[in-house]
């Protein structure tokens, strides 16, 4: 069965500090995709990167870096020089062959709240 | 660059009602889907489409549910009879394939009262 799990549900910090947000997941099928997205106050979902079971170069565009470590089934989204503007709420998400259509399964998000 | 369309951004509607959410996919997409979220809680898969029929759903998409791609450029979630726990934010997007492309609506909130 797949499953996504964030185990932390709430991060507070200070701006400027990093902050690293874990996500673990599970599947049996050797392809799928791994997703990250950003829910902020506003409501929408905006996407932030998708990532192949083939490809476990580490990721980074900016402030964000992803680290995609296959043989611990993680994919762990770090924000360097946190600022305000990246309190939101955050989910990791899978989509496998099992999932056909490529249907997304979502973790239960972890909130982010950077006090200035 | 492109996006997936959803009306009405809010909605309230009493209970019993049939309602109708409305999304206009990408033009070029082939998958279509619908996502549910009751506030505070995670993203669900409810149902996708393709090539005019339902591929997949979930154990929400139960008999109240239904989605129709009525003229080729709308994609619509009709709820037959609200119930209070219906609740939500609903997700619509769509892929260019499965995996790729994939895009989502800027949600419709639900209200049933």
């Amino acid at each position: 069965a797949q499953k996504v799990t964030q185990a932390q549900t709430e991060i507070s910090v200070v701006e400027k500090e990093d902050v690293t947000l874990d996500c673990v997941y599970e599947t049996r099928d050797t392809t799928y995709y791994l997703f990250w997205y950003k829910q902020p106050p506003s409501g929408e979902l905006v996407f932030l990167i998708r990532r192949n079971s083939f490809d476990e170069q580490n990721e980074i565009s900016g402030r964000y870096s992803w680290n995609f470590q296959k043989s611990t089934s993680s994919f762990n989204f770090t924000i360097t020089a946190s600022q305000v503007v990246d309190s939101a709420v955050y989910f990791c998400a899978l989509s496998d062959q099992g999932g056909s259509q490529g249907n997304l399964i979502f973790g239960k998000g972890t909130k982010l709240s950077v006090k200035p | 660059e492109p996006e997936v369309t959803q009306t009405p951004s809010h909605q309230v509607t009493q209970m019993g009602q049939e309602v109708i959410l409305r999304c206009v996919p990408i033009s070029n997409h082939l998958y279509f889907y619908w996502y549910r979220q009751i506030l505070g809680q995670k993203v669900e898969f409810l149902v996708s489409f393709y090539n005019n029929e339902i591929s997949e759903k979930s154990e929400i998409f139960d008999d109240q549910f239904s989605v129709e791609r009525p003229d080729g450029s709308n994609f619509t979630l009709k709820i037959r009879s609200t119930k209070l726990e219906d609740s939500a934010m609903y997700f619509c997007a769509s892929s260019e394939t499965g995996f790729f492309g994939y895009t989502f609506g800027s949600g419709t909130r639900l209200t049933v009262v």
